[in-house]
């Protein structure tokens, strides 16, 4: 079965914090998976993409995702996070005959 | 350029209603890709439509059905209405190449059955 699981449903940060969202998946095909993101009332966007080569893949806003095949997983990272990036953030899996699976989401709070 | 519309932004039904969402992709975008979110979960995949054929098909009942037009807009229609048919029904719009897949989504319709 195909399927995306991101454990960390909230997230508090404070400014300046390292973050680190976490998404593991469920597939035996080739992968191509991303992260997008739901800023409070606007539309989810993507922020990144991994379709093959290198699995360090850098999306905007100083976002970045390493895809680790051996633990099927493609958490996401950014060094320092600032107050703008409070959002709610999806992984989705791109699976058999164009099905897309997203995670549940995980909700991240910036404080200031 | 516009972004993906969809209409109406939100709709009240009652149960063993019928509705129809609409939506417009980006121009350009030849395949439109349908959504469930119901709260406090991530998007469920409905549908996929490129030029005006399905190409996906996630797993709901045959009561939703979808469809897309020569001008590449798409309707998805539920029949007999359910309680749980409440959440909001994303649109997404993408060019359709495989070496993209990047989508592109709209504001929703949020629909509540009663």
């Amino acid at each position: 079965a195909q399927s995306v699981s991101q454990h960390n449903h909230h997230v508090i940060l404070s400014e300046a914090a390292s973050l680190e969202l976490g998404c593991n998946y469920s597939y035996g095909g080739t992968v191509n998976l991303f992260w997008y993101v739901q800023y409070p009332g606007q539309h989810l966007q993507l922020l990144l993409k991994y379709f093959s080569g290198d699995p360090l893949v850098k999306g905007i806003k100083g976002f970045e995702a390493e895809f680790i095949k051996s633990k099927f997983s493609f958490n996401l990272r950014k060094p320092s996070v600032q107050w703008s990036d409070t959002a709610e953030y999806f992984c989705a899996l791109r699976g058999l005959f164009n099905k897309f699976y997203f995670g549940s989401g995980t909700k991240l709070n910036v404080k200031p | 350029d516009a972004g993906v519309t969809q209409s109406p932004t939100h709709l009240i039904k009652t149960r063993g209603q019928h509705v129809t969402l609409r939506c417009s992709p980006i121009s350009g975008h030849k395949s439109v890709s349908w959504y469930q979110q119901v709260l406090g979960q991530g998007p469920q995949f409905i549908f996929q439509y490129y030029e005006k054929e399905e190409r996906g098909r996630g797993n709901f009942p045959d009561r939703f059905s979808a469809r897309q037009f020569p001008n590449y807009s798409s309707e998805l229609n539920v029949n007999a209405l359910l309680l749980g048919d409440s959440a909001l029904y994303l649109c997404a719009s993408s060019t359709g190449q495989t070496a993209s897949y990047e989508q592109y989504f709209g504001p929703g319709t949020r629909l509540t059955v009663t």
